[in-house]
């Protein structure tokens, strides 16, 4: 059972446009944490968010955590080549749970 | 300082033979992580380690697969009588206490 949806699976655009990624599921989480993977490395922590409705800015990304807790979102605003990667969304259930429940990941290309 | 470290990088083996996979967490990590990223797929968790608590083994997929944590640093994944199926990237990550996890760069297998 996939309890954690991303779409879309992958992703190719311009430099320059906006896209959005989203992390759905049927399940309450604790937090959810957003990583980007570069081939041929590991998932490097972009950033986490615990309370529902929350939203966090890192530079260029906007992340925002669902009113209920069991979904949210990636946007990025005028995409760079250097935003290249797959993007990957974690859930925890319960606080200082160790146990992460991975999206499937949505690969991102942007073209030059 | 030092990230996670992880060795082979790639093991190509044949079906039938064992490997096994090591990783070097973080220095003063307390708690260290496997987990199976496969074609596609997400990362799959396989087993934690934290201090000297007796390690996590639920996400393991078979009784072919083992870990062990010596003097609560290095690991090593030990998979035996390996099959096809079990080609994927293993990847190993380390984090003190519950906190944000580290992750190694991973060993790519292929099982032929």
């Amino acid at each position: 059972t996939q309890l954690l949806e991303q779409s879309p699976q992958f992703l190719s655009i311009q430099e320059g446009e906006n896209l959005t990624v989203y992390c759905n599921s049927s399940s309450v989480f604790s937090s959810l944490q957003w990583y980007r993977q570069e081939p041929g490395e590991g998932p490097v922590l972009l950033v986490t968010v615990v309370t529902g409705g929350e939203v966090k800015k890192l530079k260029r990304l906007t992340f925002q955590f669902g009113d209920a807790r069991k979904d949210s979102s990636l946007h990025i605003t005028a995409a760079q080549p250097g935003d290249t990667g797959l993007y990957l969304c974690a859930g925890s259930h319960g606080a200082g749970s160790y146990q992460l429940t991975f999206g499937k990941g949505t690969k991102l290309s942007v073209i030059p | 300082g030092a990230g996670v470290s992880q060795s082979p990088s790639n093991k190509v083996t044949e079906k039938g033979k064992d490997v096994e996979l090591r990783c070097d967490p973080i220095s003063g990590h307390t708690a260290l992580y496997w987990y199976r990223q496969s074609l596609g797929q997400g990362l799959e968790f396989l087993i934690y380690f934290q201090g000297n608590s007796a390690p996590d083994k639920s996400g393991l997929p078979s009784d072919r697969f083992s870990a062990e944590r010596t003097g609560g640093s290095v690991s090593t994944l030990t998979i035996q009588r390996t099959q096809q199926e079990d080609s994927a990237v293993y990847l190993c990550a380390s984090s003190y206490g519950q906190g944000r996890q580290y992750f190694g760069p991973g060993t790519r297998l292929t099982v032929l």
